[in-house]
């Protein structure tokens, strides 16, 4: 069973880096399969985030990207995000989820998503 | 706003079939059959339904399908039940090499 959680701060001061780290269990990291973040805002919207494979190959939402940095710990069977010089309106709830990118295009498993709030 | 268009609402019967609509663009839904339907319970992991249009992954009921026309793909759940009762939304590829979602539809059994 493919099981993803999320783990962080649940607050970020505005203008520092928001970190998350996403755990993966039940499956090898070093697959076929990219990784990837999605955040959710408090009004329901979605937006992806960035994707990245165990080899490092990454992929960013071009709105983002300047901001954002996708890592991967092949080790750790993990992967990360960091979203610098962060705002109110990064606040989100922040899914990692495993990606279908080979042949297709889908989210098949989700973590449960862990909040952040940017708020001095 | 969501680049993805989809009804905030929707509700019917217990044994009814409802539809949820997702309208996107000629860039998005209208070019790629990457269109994929999660169901979302409050508090826990988004659920995969429906991927590439109309594709169930195992374990999900029959009672879900998927279908795509022109710029609008549509999910349709029949003999509805009232565990059916949460949030959906909608996920295409696009063009640009990136991913939209909609913005969720809830629905309610009567």
């Amino acid at each position: 069973q493919v099981q993803l959680q999320e783990s962080g701060p649940g607050l970020v001061k505005p203008s520092e880096t928001l970190s998350l780290t996403c755990g993966v269990s039940g499956y090898s990291i070093r697959s076929e399969f990219y990784w990837g973040w999605i955040r959710q805002f408090p009004g329901k919207g979605l937006e992806w985030i960035g994707n990245i494979n165990y080899s490092g190959t990454t992929y960013h939402n071009p709105s983002l990207k300047s901001r954002v940095t996708i890592s991967v710990d092949t080790s750790k069977n993990q992967f990360a995000l960091k979203l610098n010089s962060v705002t109110a309106a990064d606040t989100a709830l922040y899914y990692c989820a495993r990606v279908r990118f080979s042949g297709s295009c889908y989210f098949d498993y989700w973590g449960q998503g862990t909040l952040v709030t940017v708020s001095s | 706003q969501s680049a993805l268009t989809q009804p905030a609402s929707v509700s019917g019967s217990p044994g009814q079939t409802i539809t949820i609509s997702c309208t996107g663009s000629s860039s998005d839904i209208g070019y790629y059959k990457y269109v994929s339907w999660y169901q979302q319970h409050p508090g826990k992991a988004p659920k995969l339904l429906i991927y590439e249009v109309s594709n169930r992954p195992s374990g999900v009921s029959n009672r879900f399908s998927g279908s795509k026309s022109v710029n609008t793909a549509s999910l349709t759940i029949s003999g509805l039940q009232a565990e059916d009762e949460t949030d959906y939304f909608c996920s295409s590829y696009t063009t640009s090499g990136t991913w939209v979602f909609g913005g969720g539809t809830k629905v309610t059994v009567l």
